[in-house]
């Protein structure tokens, strides 16, 4: 199985500061015939189910704010926030849906 | 607009069997994949296995295989996933999801979770 690390375990920002999540992949998800790297992002708040932010790893889905981005490719991508809101408040996953799919453990966004 | 609701939360003894359904509703229930992820407080999500409603054919991850049955019934757009020989581990937030296109991989229309609490 492929193993999803995220790091930090949480941080706290104050508002307006930019956030960056990474998340590591034990192998490389980029699928070589379509270049594309099978990793998506989700953010849940409390009560909720997860809620799809970016797939193929940089794709934003439909109506989630310009702030949310993702980069990375191979094993090693990054989520960043550019500028923290307070409805950003929430943990966030990564997924990998290369082999199999498995989630990160996840990442708590609080502000300071 | 795309849904999945899902079926109240359950109380069961070790041992017993659950069966959490999900009903979906505003596209062709026929056309995508459901699956089925688990959550334990405090835990990351974790996928149990897929279904396709067209043909009933299934996924299951190895570590529920034997426990783990994913059906449907296309006359009522619902999918159902019973887990038998529960014990404590299986004290989670029980979720359906689709995906937004191809059935790739990552979920865009999830339901609301079906809380299930094994305890003697």
């Amino acid at each position: 199985d492929i193993v999803m690390t995220q790091s930090p375990d949480s941080l706290a920002l104050s508002l307006g500061e930019r956030a960056t999540i990474n998340c590591e992949s034990s192998q490389s998800v980029l699928y070589s015939s379509n270049n594309k790297n099978y990793l998506a992002w989700y953010q849940q708040k409390p009560r909720q189910p997860p809620k799809l932010l970016i797939y193929w790893a940089s794709t934003r889905e439909s109506g989630v704010p310009d702030r949310f981005s993702g980069s990375g490719s191979g094993t090693n991508f990054t989520l960043t926030i550019s500028s923290l809101q307070a409805e950003d408040v929430a943990v966030y996953y990564c997924q990998q849906y290369y082999s199999s799919r498995t989630f990160g453990q996840g990442t708590k966004v609080e502000i300071k | 607009q795309v849904q999945l609701v899902q079926s109240g939360a359950e109380v069961k003894k070790p041992g017993a069997s659950v069966k959490v359904s999900c009903k979906a509703s505003g596209y062709t229930f026929t056309s995508y994949d459901i699956n089925w992820v688990r959550q334990a407080t405090g835990q990351g999500p974790e996928w149990m296995g897929w279904m396709s409603p067209n043909s009933g054919n299934t996924g299951y991850v190895q570590k529920f295989r034997g426990r783990v049955t994913m059906t449907r019934n296309t006359s009522i757009s619902t999918a159902y996933m019973e887990l038998s020989s529960l014990r404590s581990e299986d004290t989670a937030v029980y979720y359906c999801a689709r995906a937004l296109y191809d059935n790739y991989g990552f979920y865009y229309s999830w339901g609301q979770g079906t809380l299930v609490t094994v305890s003697s």
